[in-house]
């Protein structure tokens, strides 16, 4: 089983703040680092697909940026908007499987 | 509509019946994927699908079966419902790099 780290665990945010979380993986055998967004009562939703050391995407006031040799990846979101409330998952594929590897997330709540 | 829908959204059975989870995409994506999630456990992968006829196992097969005689259908069978298989049960396909498409879930109870 694939270790994937998330943290923190949750954050509180002040509306209008920027922030950033931290996904941690094994940098052996690296294929692709997936970020999903996971609103409550919804299902998970894709953000970004990351496959090269030094990857940075951008998705409005979302950016990601991947180290593939030292096993990690930041999520930023500028600006916390209320609607940004929302469990943010990091999965490598892996594992022993095609399937992907989730963490348990970091909890983002953003308050007006 | 396109997309990949699950059915039913709820259900309510009792230890030992079998129950079948049903997962349907439009796509025609090769790859399809059946994930539970549990509290302090997150997402953990049950079974896969390369393509049709070709299934595999996850993290958490046990107690489950699958089948995929057509790219579009991809059902999770609980052959004897325990009450450790009380879940959120979420499929989800993707077709090469991209990332994956989740259903709406299907939350199950086991009684």
């Amino acid at each position: 089983i694939l270790n994937v780290e998330q943290s923190p665990q949750s954050l509180h945010v002040q509306e209008g703040d920027s922030t950033n979380f931290t996904c941690s993986f094994p940098s052996s055998n690296f294929y692709a680092l997936h970020w999903y967004r996971w609103e409550t009562a919804k299902s998970p939703e894709a953000l970004f697909v990351m496959t090269l050391n030094g990857d940075e995407k951008k998705k409005g006031r979302i950016s990601a940026t991947l180290n593939t040799k030292e096993g990690y990846s930041y999520l930023y979101i500028k600006g916390s908007q209320p609607e940004d409330s929302a469990t943010y998952l990091c999965a490598p594929p892996g594992g022993g499987a095609d399937g992907l590897t989730f963490g348990k997330g970091t909890h983002l709540i953003i308050q007006p | 509509d396109a997309g990949i829908t699950q059915s039913p959204r709820y259900k309510i059975t009792e230890t030992g019946r079998q129950v079948t989870l049903m997962c349907h995409q439009t796509w025609s994506h090769s790859y399809m994927f059946w994930y539970r999630q549990d509290l302090g456990h997150g997402l953990r992968l049950i079974y896969y699908s390369a393509a049709a006829d070709i299934t595999d196992k996850g993290e958490v097969p046990d107690g489950y079966v699958v089948s995929r005689s057509k790219t579009e259908n991809f059902p999770l069978t609980l052959e004897s419902a325990t009450r450790s298989q009380t879940s959120v049960y979420f499929c989800a396909s993707s077709e090469g790099t991209r990332g994956y498409t989740f259903g709406s879930g299907t939350r199950l109870t086991v009684v």
